[in-house]
């Protein structure tokens, strides 16, 4: 079946750059997803990539698409502390289907 | 501004109550889902619904059911609650992929449910 492969933890430095990974089995969504869980709340849309696309820049946000390699990563620029969270990727539904397969998400520690 | 709405933050129950988790959107999507959250596992889908009086079953239906009377609201109702019932419960909704949008969810804040 189908199956989204995520880090458990990530520690940054506030400042640096974070890079979360994300690998995949099934490539029939349109679009790709990534949100971001902070403690004690829902899960909030942070930024797509349409499925034709191999990178999308979202002011301190790039998501790089690799279909080749079913390989989604999201990168953070210049990481704050208000960044800690819980980071899932997420497969939208393939045509005609309403099932969206989510990562176990990856925690993002920054450090002062 | 767009909002999923779940009735209660934070329930406690005991064992073999029946529990009701509400959850109300103002956004007229047409999909509405139930997950379950647990450490470790992520995101498991238990009911989904795309139109009124409609369900589907998700990966983990059992001991649960749904109602969808009206298209914003959509409540998960546990009928006999047990302890491995204890999780993290979201609702979300979405529009159907297509022109009207990306497909995105949108999540409520979450119901955390302790059974003892």
């Amino acid at each position: 079946g189908e199956d989204v492969e995520q880090s458990l933890f990530l520690s940054v430095r506030e400042g640096d750059s974070s890079v979360i990974n994300c690998t995949y089995t099934d490539s029939s969504s349109t679009y790709l997803y990534w949100y971001k869980q902070e403690p004690g709340a829902g899960l909030q849309l942070l930024t797509y990539i349409f499925s034709n696309m191999d990178m999308k820049q979202d002011q301190r946000l790039t998501v790089l698409l690799n279909k080749k390699d079913k390989h989604l990563s999201l990168r953070i620029a210049d990481t704050q502390t208000g960044d800690s969270a819980i980071y899932f990727c997420a497969l939208g539904p393939p045509p005609g289907t309403y099932k969206y397969i989510f990562g176990t998400g990856t925690r993002l520690k920054v450090l002062a | 501004d767009v909002k999923v709405t779940q009735s209660s933050r934070y329930l406690v129950k005991r064992t073999g109550e029946k529990v009701f988790l509400e959850c109300v959107q103002d956004m007229d999507h047409e999909n509405m889902f139930w997950y379950r959250q647990d450490p470790g596992l992520g995101l498991r889908l238990i009911y989904f619904s795309y139109d009124v009086k409609m369900k589907e079953k998700g990966d983990i239906p059992e001991g649960y059911s749904v109602s969808r009377e009206k298209k914003e609201r959509f409540s998960l109702i546990l009928e006999s609650a047990s302890t491995n019932q204890t999780s993290m419960y979201l609702c979300a909704s979405s529009s159907p992929l297509g022109a009207r949008g990306t497909g995105e969810l949108f999540f409520g804040e979450g119901s955390r449910l302790t059974v003892l």
